[in-house]
């Protein structure tokens, strides 16, 4: 059973259109993470996500981490192809031990 | 560059044989790795924490007498399949921290197909 549970499991959409992927758990994360991965690769973190409501923004990039630091979102505004990629959000267990959502594949179409 | 560093990044082994998988910290030193599994387009699944010096702790479901695990120094941690079937042909990554911080590094990974 996966602790984080993201939606939607896969996702294909044109350049330019806008998405948002949801992370949601039962538990409560002192923070939270985002990652995104391309075949072959580790992961490469995006953000780190640490008070309840939090909004962070990078470029076309939005994260919340919801009031009760238990679901997370990212939402990706005018999608580009470069954009595709598998993205994980991460609880942040005790010594640093992660535990990772169910993934979202994300494909970006030109 | 790469602060935490794997190897080999793909191997090819014979059912029945043993590999192992190499994880090092680069200029810092590591008490503790986690090491994952990942098959293609999943999530990654943590297997066990590495700890320098003593046994390393495993998750439910994941065989300490198959996947053994070695954390002989503070910059090294190392994963070897005992006599692999093709069903453990997949990806396997490492992390770690510096320190007390809360930054992850993950290595490059490693992918093993067993024949």
């Amino acid at each position: 059973t996966q602790l984080l549970e993201q939606s939607p499991q896969f996702l294909s959409i044109q350049e330019g259109e806008n998405l948002t992927v949801y992370c949601n758990s039962s538990s409560v994360f002192s923070s939270l993470q985002w990652y995104r991965q391309e075949p072959g690769e580790g992961p490469v973190l995006l953000v780190t996500v640490v008070t309840g409501g939090e909004v962070k923004k990078l470029k076309r990039l939005t994260f919340q981490f919801g009031d009760a630091r238990k679901d997370s979102s990212l939402h990706i505004t005018a999608a580009q192809p470069g954009d595709t990629g598998l993205y994980l959000c991460a609880g942040v267990l005790s010594a640093r031990q992660l535990t990772f959502g169910s993934g979202t594949q994300l494909t970006v179409l030109p | 560059g790469a602060v935490v560093s794997q190897h080999p990044s793909r191997v090819i082994c014979k059912s029945g044989t043993s590999v192992k998988i190499e994880c090092r910290s680069l200029d810092f030193q590591a008490t503790t790795m986690f090491w994952y599994r990942q098959f293609p387009k999943k999530s990654l699944m943590l297997m066990a924490t590495s700890n320098e010096g003593s046994k390393a702790t495993y998750e439910q479901g994941v065989e300490k007498d198959k996947f053994l695990i070695n954390h002989a120094s503070l910059t090294l941690s190392t994963l070897t399949v005992t006599s692999a079937h093709p069903e453990d042909s997949s990806f396997y990554i490492c992390s770690a921290s510096i320190g007390t911080g809360n930054t992850i590094y993950f290595g490059e990974g490693s992918w093993l197909t067993v024949v």
